[in-house]
């Protein structure tokens, strides 16, 4: 069985500049999660996804940050404009569907380097 | 809310030597508890949980767990480690009601040396 596919696993970009990442869940998971990680820290959760529906999204930066999940299989997190603060990995997770005790498999995650 | 706390930031030891990986969580409601591994350059992988039952829960590669309720811990502890378990461990927390985000702590760097 495949794992949660990311991409790309690294992106380098200049301040200010767009960047987007992709994350394709494992087949048959109905719950798709964005997390930021930054160095030297856990996962925060970004978003959470049940089917194409975004039913958490409290802690997205909405001024900048985005996310979708159209046919409610893969997705897209985006930041439009970078700041140098966002250089960290997003690492993207999977789950059957949302209960506190179904497993969350993460994919490899994205680095990216904001400079 | 809920919160973890993992003191050691890194832990160095040498093969073959017994280790433990510390976490404290707090939380006004039952919770359920989870280690994650994440090797260098990979995602992080489940390695253990409590959900209910037992007190003590093992993984298949030797780690063990012991949820303590009175003292709010569930540390992490192998008899013998090995080369290969050098990675980044993680301690998770969520409650049991409703939905409530999984909260990891900032996590503990094993390092085994020969």
């Amino acid at each position: 069985e495949a794992g949660v596919v990311q991409s790309p696993r690294y992106k380098i970009i200049e301040k200010k500049q767009p960047v987007a990442f992709w994350c394709n869940p494992i087949s048959g998971h109905n719950t798709l999660y964005w997390y930021l990680q930054n160095l030297g820290q856990g996962p925060e959760l970004l978003i959470r996804y049940e089917n194409e529906e975004a039913v958490d999204d409290s802690q997205l930066p909405k001024d900048r940050f985005s996310a979708e999940r159209l046919k409610g299989v893969d997705s897209t997190l985006k930041i439009q404009p970078a700041e140098l603060g966002d250089s960290a990995v997003y690492l993207c997770a999977s789950s059957l569907r949302d209960t506190s005790y179904n497993e969350q498999f993460f994919g490899p995650g994205t680095r990216l380097t904001v400079l | 809310a809920q919160s973890v706390t993992q003191l050691d930031s890194q832990v160095p030891v040498f093969e073959e030597a017994p280790v433990e990986l510390r976490c404290n969580y707090s939380s006004s409601v039952s919770v359920y508890l989870f280690w994650y591994v994440q090797y260098p350059n990979q995602g992080l992988q489940l390695l253990l949980k409590y959900l209910s039952g037992s007190t003590l829960v093992e993984s298949i590669n030797g780690f063990e767990a012991e949820f303590n309720k009175s003292q709010t811990s569930f540390h992490l502890r192998k008899p013998s480690v090995h080369i290969s378990d050098t990675a980044e461990y993680f301690c998770a927390v969520r409650a049991d009601a409703g939905f409530q985000k999984l909260v990891f702590g900032t996590g503990t760097r094993l390092l085994v040396s020969p």
